[in-house]
């Protein structure tokens, strides 16, 4: 089973660049959702959905655009990117937004130049 | 919303129980108790979640106080491979104002000596 798959697993970037990181769930998930991690901090939400077509935001979500046009997939947007977004980004999905087990991808990590 | 409190680190010699607190003092009603875990250079992964009742499965145990503004993750035998960040997380399965916002804490740093 292959969960929740991210891509790129790297990437150098310099700044004002643009990238989207993917993120794909093969479990019929409605909740998707990403963090950011930076070094010795916990995981911070950038973006969240609660199913296709239904986005919002979360704590820390300047820079960053989303879209949930089918169930799978909930890319991350990098519209210019700045050196304070130099981070690990995880995915994490779930049956519904607020009970239950998340599932989160190996994470990506993204260096911004 | 409700917050959690964790000790920033703990240590533990393998084979021996490791008991990880947390509190969480303005706990609701309806928010559910979720432990999380981060291996180094890994995603989280789920361990346990609760209401009120103890609960029990193959990685953990979760015991909550009667009053609930507390709970503790207990490990019943350490090994190497339970070294990591572990994560007390309030969701509210209400919904309301933090429905979707899974909210991360610093979490408890658990170190596990040979």
């Amino acid at each position: 089973n292959a969960g929740v798959t991210q891509t790129p697993k790297f990437q150098v970037l310099k700044t004002g660049q643009s990238m989207t990181l993917q993120c794909a769930q093969d479990m019929n998930h409605e909740y998707m959702s990403w963090y950011r991690q930076d070094p010795g901090m916990g995981l911070r939400l950038i973006h969240y959905s609660v199913g296709a077509g239904i986005t919002d935001q979360g704590e820390v979500p300047n820079g960053y655009n989303v879209s949930r046009s089918t169930t799978e997939d909930f890319p991350l947007r990098l519209l210019s990117a700045a050196p304070s977004q130099t981070s690990v980004y995880f995915c994490a999905s779930g049956l519904q937004a607020n009970t239950g087990e998340l599932f989160f991808g190996e994470g990506s990590r993204l260096t911004v130049l | 919303d409700a917050k959690t409190t964790q000790p920033n680190s703990m240590e533990s010699n393998e084979e021996e129980p490791v008991h990880l607190p947390c509190n969480h003092s303005t706990i609701s009603g309806t928010d559910y108790i979720h432990w999380y875990r981060q291996l180094p250079s890994q995603g989280p992964e789920y361990v346990i979640h609760g209401l009120t009742s103890n609960v029990n499965n193959r990685m953990a145990s979760l015991a909550i106080a009667e009053d609930r503004k507390s709970s503790t993750l207990i490990l019943h035998r350490a090994t190497l491979r339970d070294a990591a960040v572990y994560y007390c997380i309030l969701r509210d399965i209400a919904g309301g104002t933090s429905y979707g916002k899974l909210t991360f804490g610093q979490g408890t740093i658990l170190t596990v000596h040979p």
